[in-house]
């Protein structure tokens, strides 16, 4: 069974422009979460969606939102872009909002 | 709010030398508590889910169990493979509410040969 995939793996962008993440979750999950890990920091929440509707949200500036397709696929956009969104992205997925989350491989952003 | 401490912060173990990390936390009701374990660079891999205090769960050299307060994660003749950062996560059961889990800041071990 294939488990959460993101993309791309690296991202590369200036500041002041704008970045899109990627995500699929595991067959069967309805619920994608996004969460930052900066370096040396913990994993931080962003956002929650489940069935296309946004469920929850971290303490994040409105310019980190995203959505949720149909097929329960994610994206992530962050725009007007600091240089301190620079860290590593990571997707979850789990069954509707209550289980456990698994990760996918993250996507690496850094912000010049 | 919730609240989870992982210590120590860093371990160092020899190859064969069993040892434990520990995770605390603070929640009202627990859910369930999550531990991970993430390598450089990649995300967390999934290892086990505890739910409720006296419960246990094994995986090759490791084996979780849970109090009221803490849980622990032992991790017997550790060989260098084991080396990574362990996550602790706790999620809160909360009526009608949100179910995201609180992290710990991990655990990283460095096993030697």
């Amino acid at each position: 069974e294939a488990g959460v995939t993101q993309s791309p793996t690296h991202l590369i962008k200036t500041r002041g422009q704008q970045a899109t993440l990627r995500c699929s979750p595991i067959s069967g999950h309805t619920s994608v979460y996004w969460y930052q890990q900066a370096l040396g920091l913990g994993l931080q929440f962003l956002l929650w969606y489940d069935e296309g509707e946004e469920r929850n949200r971290g303490n994040f500036p409105p310019r980190f939102s995203g959505r949720q397709f149909p097929n329960y696929s994610s994206e992530l956009n962050v725009n007007a872009l600091e240089l301190e969104d620079s860290a590593l992205y990571l997707c979850a997925s789990s069954l509707w909002g209550m289980d456990t989350q698994y990760f996918g491989p993250g996507t690496r952003l850094t912000v010049l | 709010e919730d609240q989870v401490t992982q210590s120590p912060e860093a371990l160092r173990l020899q190859e064969g030398e069993s040892s434990s990390l520990n995770c605390s936390y603070t929640v009202s009701g627990l859910r369930g508590l999550f531990w991970y374990r993430q390598d450089p660079g990649k995300g967390p891999e999934f290892l086990f889910t505890l739910y409720s205090a006296g419960e246990e769960k094994e995986k090759e050299r490791l084996k979780a169990t849970l109090t009221k307060k803490e849980s622990f994660l032992h991790i017997t003749a550790p060989k260098p493979e084991d080396s990574a950062t362990y996550l602790c996560a706790v999620q809160a059961d909360r009526t009608g509410g949100s179910y995201i889990p609180t992290f710990g800041r991990g655990t990283s071990l460095i096993v030697h040969p």
